[in-house]
């Protein structure tokens, strides 16, 4: 199975700072990968498909890039509705594989 | 729009079965795979399995962890997807979640086994 790793698993963040989370494959991906964003006590959202395109009705500040084995997920300038956690999610292979996810809250 | 309606979820024993269902709209229901992720209190999220299309003989894929005890199923005439869970374990407790490809997602359905 593939493994994807995130990092930080938590980090703590200003409205108006600009976060970058990344996200490993333990083998290449081409660009099989979305990004998540959930908040408590709800469905998660798709964010990112295929690596860096945006999804319909997603902020601009929002974008990702990266292909192979490395892909980061990037906000521009954090709102207080970007507080929550996102994950990446392989597509790849079977068995598809998530990432542990990252936790974006208020510094 | 695209809706995405789980159903089908409640307490049930270990060792026991439950059948989740979820009911598509807003899109040609028959030309989409669709996917099933869950996530256990307080964790992430695991993908479960996968349901192809009639064009792949509507394939399935699995989880390890559910392979052998899950399985799922779909019916195009009723645009729906199902999930039917035997053997279920304490560690099977979670929000089940039904997904269009894994891009749009319903609002879940909670499962716990438990005795």
């Amino acid at each position: 199975d593939i493994q994807m790793t995130q990092s930080p698993s938590s980090l703590s963040a200003s409205v108006g700072d600009r976060v970058t989370i990344t996200c490993r494959a333990s083998q290449g991906i081409t660009n099989d990968l979305g990004w998540y964003q959930q908040k408590p006590g709800k469905a998660p959202k798709r964010l990112i498909y295929a690596a860096s395109s945006l999804e319909s009705g997603v902020p601009s500040r929002f974008s990702g890039s990266g292909s192979g084995t490395e892909f980061t997920l990037t906000i521009s300038s954090l709102q207080p509705e970007d507080f929550a956690t996102y994950y990446c999610l392989q597509f790849h292979t079977y068995p598809f594989t998530f990432g542990p996810g990252t936790k974006v809250d208020i510094k | 729009e695209v809706q995405l309606v789980e159903s089908g979820g409640g307490l049930v024993q270990p060792g026991g079965s439950l059948r989740l269902s979820c009911a598509a709209s807003g899109f040609t229901f028959n030309d989409y795979y669709m996917d099933w992720v869950r996530q256990a209190p307080g964790k992430g999220l695991e993908w479960v399995g996968r349901s192809g299309i009639k064009a792949n003989r509507y394939t399935t894929e699995y989880a390890a962890s559910v392979k052998g005890r899950f399985t799922i199923s779909r019916d195009d005439s009723y645009n729906s997807l199902y999930l039917q869970m035997n053997s279920l374990k304490t560690e099977d407790t979670a929000v089940y979640y039904c997904t269009r490809g894994v891009g749009n997602w319903g609002q879940g359905t909670q499962v716990t086994v438990s005795s």
